[in-house]
């Protein structure tokens, strides 16, 4: 069974550092690209930038680029974004997910981690 | 601004039929297959329909998918109380904005 798993809810003051992980199981990790999307309180979805396990090759949103670096540990099936100085603005629910290519063109996130909450205030 | 644009709400009632519009260009949906996801409130979103048409297994067929040119439009046929969720399109995208790109979401309201 293919499962994305999230580490737990975070809080922490501006200017401190983080990083999230993003563990999958059940597939060949190093097969599938795994994004990373922010959604905000109350508002949508947005795309942050993507990895690909085997070679670690990134892509970030020009909106991410330089906010946040996106990384993959193969060794034990696990990605993560991580901050180097938080600020209240990042406060928000951020969900990692498979990419699986589409037989046609592109590819579509088929399984989500459950999110997790970053919360940032002083 | 989200890069595809879509209503911020739809309603309907129960069993009715309500369509969902996501509108983007030809760097997007234009060149590549749409994707949609619904995000039940509290919940992760799960993705619904990809490669424009096709659903996952689970998905009941009332949820149905298609595009014509750079727009795409979700149905939802015999619209049921757990249907009322967030729902967002999503696409490849061969610009500067990509490589992924979402729409802004539609809160689909049933009355």
């Amino acid at each position: 069974e293919v499962q994305v798993v999230q580490s737990g809810a975070e809080v922490k003051k501006p200017g401190e550092s983080l990083k999230i992980s993003c563990k999958g199981s059940g597939y060949s990790f190093t097969s599938h690209w795994i994004g990373w999307v922010r959604q905000m309180p109350g508002k949508g979805l947005e795309w942050m930038g993507i990895i690909y396990p085997g070679d670690s090759d990134t892509r970030y949103s020009p909106s991410f680029q330089g906010q946040v670096t996106i990384s993959a540990d193969k060794s034990i099936s696990t990605a993560y974004l991580q901050w180097s100085s938080l600020k209240a603005s990042d406060t928000a629910i951020y969900y990692c997910a498979r990419l699986t290519p589409d037989i046609l063109t592109g590819y579509y996130l088929d399984y989500w981690g459950q999110g997790t909450l970053v919360t940032v205030s002083s | 601004q989200s890069v595809l644009t879509q209503p911020p709400s739809a309603s309907g009632t129960p069993g009715q039929r309500v369509t969902i519009s996501c509108s983007g260009s030809s760097s997007n949906i234009g060149s590549n297959t749409v994707n949609w996801y619904q995000q039940l409130p509290g919940t992760a979103p799960k993705l619904l329909i990809y490669s424009d048409s096709k659903r996952p297994s689970g998905v009941p067929d009332r949820f149905s998918g298609s595009k014509s040119g750079t727009s795409a439009s979700l149905a939802i046929s015999g619209l049921q109380s757990e249907d009322e969720a967030d729902y967002y399109c999503a696409s490849w995208d061969d610009s500067l904005n990509g490589p992924v790109v979402f729409g802004g979401g539609t809160k689909l309201t049933v009355l």
